[in-house]
């Protein structure tokens, strides 16, 4: 099994500000690696596939790189509607994995 | 409009069984790969299982092997998880989700850009 691990476990940043988030893979997932939000309450959203193709309707403050086991999703000026839990997950080998999540409060 | 909407969740005591259902709508399902991913209580999200778009190929995370059977009926467009023998370790929030599938110029993807309102399964 494929462990992703994310960091950090809390992130807190100001309106405005970047935010930068990291997901390591414990071997090679190629490019197969996406990100979700999620929020309280809610199911969880699509944000990046292909660890860099931003989904349909996301903003452009969003964007996601890297490939083997090394990935990074930035929030370049951090919005108040940005507060949420964030994923990642490879769907390169079954069973398919997700990190623990990195929690982004706004400071 | 393009969704998912889950049902089937409830109480059950631990060594009994349920049925989620998952319909899908706005969409063309048998064309997709759809999968079931749960989330326990102030937890993280966990994959629990995928089928093909024709229903011959199934996956799962080894803590249910044995005890889930995921199926669809295509002509229905609705995806379902049976669950036997639950534990309390399956109380969850289970999501059921679709797959990108064929994108752009062919290029094929399996993360899930379309998940359900998640329905709660309790064990105790």
């Amino acid at each position: 099994e494929i462990m992703m691990t994310q960091s950090p476990a809390t992130l807190s940043v100001s309106p405005g500000e970047r935010a930068t988030l990291s997901c390591r893979a414990s071997q090679s997932v190629s490019s197969s690696l996406a990100w979700y939000q999620q929020k309280p309450g809610q199911a969880p959203r699509l944000l990046i596939y292909g660890a860099s193709t931003r989904a349909t309707g996301i903003p452009a403050r969003f964007s996601g790189s890297g490939s083997g086991t090394e990935f990074t999703l930035t929030i370049s000026s951090l919005q108040s509607e940005d507060s949420a839990v964030y994923y990642c997950q490879q769907h390169n080998v079954w069973p398919r994995t997700f990190g623990q999540g990195t929690r982004v409060e706004i400071k | 409009e393009v969704q998912l909407v889950e049902s089937g969740g409830g109480l059950v005591h631990p060594g009994g069984s349920l049925r989620l259902s998952c319909a899908a709508s706005g969409f063309t399902f048998s064309n997709y790969v759809m999968n079931w991913v749960r989330q326990a209580p102030g937890r993280g999200l966990k994959w629990v299982s995928t089928i093909s778009s024709g229903g011959g190929n199934t996956f799962y995370v080894d803590s249910v092997k044995g005890r889930f059977t995921v199926s669809r009926d295509n002509s229905k467009n609705t995806l379902y998880l049976q669950m036997n023998s639950l534990r309390a370790e399956d109380t969850a929030v289970y999501y059921c989700a679709k797959v990108i599938g064929y994108y752009g110029s062919g290029t094929y993807s399996e993360a899930f850009d379309l998940w359900g309102q998640g329905t709660m399964v309790t064990v105790s």
